[in-house]
């Protein structure tokens, strides 16, 4: 069983929003990642993290930031939300000892 | 440019009977191959890893083969079940990135009906 959480679950906003999406794991992993995934595709890096004040950008990190103050905690950012950003958000973390990777059960973003 | 094909995109079968599902990939120099289920509307999770010595690998009634040589993988099915109703993605490490990138396929769509 995963340790790890996102919320919320769902979310619908409005165009222009800013809205920060919460996700933490009580791991102790020092990898964590962003995906995005639309129906029936293959999921997309967005961010990743390899530890504390250590942030990347992936494939679609142009919209979006991430912090990580702490181990436990990666939070993604859409400063300014579109209806293009609808999308399902998964947050992943990373065993280093066999590189399991662990999923948050997602994010289901719609923008108005 | 690395990729990862899956194959079929969807599949439907009755319960108890077994299938196999198939990944083609490219990436280059390859490092291990993970096979997920991806319940509808939850984040994927872990049934297999592979390093590019092991031939096959099992977790309960799913087994996965790896031939390296070809850059083929396959997962197996045994006995299916309702709740084996998902969608079974295929990813492959990339060892040459020192970030250790991912890639993912599409996934196959696995219907299983009473």
């Amino acid at each position: 069983e995963a340790d790890i959480y996102q919320t919320p679950r769902y979310l619908v906003i409005g165009t222009g929003k800013k809205i920060t999406l919460e996700c933490s794991q009580t791991m102790g992993h020092d990898k964590m990642y962003w995906y995005q995934q639309d129906p029936g595709m293959e999921l997309h890096l967005i961010h990743y993290s390899y530890g504390v004040n250590s942030t990347e950008k992936g494939d679609l990190s142009s919209e979006s930031t991430v912090s990580r103050i702490r181990t436990e905690h990666f939070p993604l950012t859409l400063e300014s939300a579109r209806p293009s950003h609808t999308s399902q958000y998964l947050c992943a973390s990373e065993d280093r000892d066999n590189e399991k990777l662990f999923f948050g059960s997602g994010t289901q973003l719609s923008v108005l | 440019k690395n990729q990862v094909e899956q194959s079929p995109q969807s599949l439907i079968i009755l319960e108890g009977k077994n299938c196999t599902l198939q990944c083609n990939y490219t990436v280059s120099p390859f490092s291990n191959l993970r096979w997920y289920k991806q319940d509808t509307g939850r984040g994927p999770v872990s049934l297999t890893i592979m390093t590019f010595s092991e031939n096959t690998k099992s977790n309960g009634r799913y087994t996965a083969t790896l031939d390296a040589d070809t850059k083929q993988s396959s997962l197996h099915i045994t006995a299916s079940q309702l709740s084996d109703s998902a969608s079974y993605i295929c990813v492959v490490t990339d060892r040459g990135s020192t970030l250790g990138r991912l890639y993912f396929g599409r996934g196959t769509q696995l219907t299983v009906w009473p």
